[in-house]
């Protein structure tokens, strides 16, 4: 069965800090990887998704991947209290393909004002 | 309207009723999903649709019976629910480069 695996915090950081979440996956053939962000009662937003070993940039949020680790990260610079949510991370197969997401348990983020 | 449209946003059902939920898409997407979401446990993909097709049914009780008329939406008829099936039901639709989720509906089962 595969699996996503994430620490369910609560993940505490002061406002202005980096905040740094990680997840780990077990289907070694997973290819698509991508972080939602959900607030309390709302349903979850994609905000990045990577499929290439290394990093990718966009704004604050960057998004880490190590395939030979199956290791996936996400890092928010500047946290802001707005950033407090739940980040979910999900594993996928190809980008052209329809393998069904699979969803970790998700970290709870607070940022202290 | 534009983007994934559930209703309704929050449902309570006794253990005898039958209800459906309803979820329409707008971004011409070809697959369709519907996740639970308890606390404390990960999305749990209950059933998968393909171009009107189902392509996948991940061991759902029958007491969920989905639906999908055309590639735009998609129900989910409730029938003899439990208590412990109370949760936030969520639709989306998309492929592998991400999906989007439709706001939920919150369920409760009285």
């Amino acid at each position: 069965q595969k699996e996503v695996e994430q620490n369910s915090g609560p993940l505490s950081v002061p406002e202005g800090a980096i905040a740094s979440l990680n997840c780990t996956y077990s289907d070694r053939g997973s290819q698509s990887f991508f972080w939602y962000r959900q607030y309390s009662g709302k349903s979850p937003e994609l905000i990045m998704f990577i499929y290439s070993n290394g990093d990718k940039e966009d704004g604050r949020f960057t998004a880490q991947l190590n395939k030979a680790s199956q290791y996936v990260s996400l890092l928010i610079r500047d946290s802001q209290p707005s950033d407090s949510a739940t980040y979910l991370c999900a594993v996928g197969g190809e980008y052209s393909g329809n393998t069904p997401l699979v969803f970790g348990k998700g970290t709870r983020l607070s940022v202290i004002a | 309207e534009t983007g994934v449209t559930q209703t309704p946003r929050h449902l309570v059902m006794g253990m005898t009723n039958k209800k459906s939920l309803k979820c329409e898409q707008h971004l011409g997407h070809n697959a369709m999903y519907w996740y639970k979401q308890s606390a404390k446990k990960p999305l749990e993909l209950m059933f998968v649709y393909n171009f009107k097709e189902q392509t996948e049914n991940n061991s759902v009780p029958s007491r969920f019976s989905p639906e999908c008329p055309n590639s735009s939406h998609l129900f989910l008829h409730l029938h003899t629910l439990q208590p412990e099936d109370s949760a936030l039901y969520l639709c989306a639709s998309g492929e592998g480069y991400g999906y989007t989720f439709g706001s939920g509906t919150r369920l409760t089962v009285v």
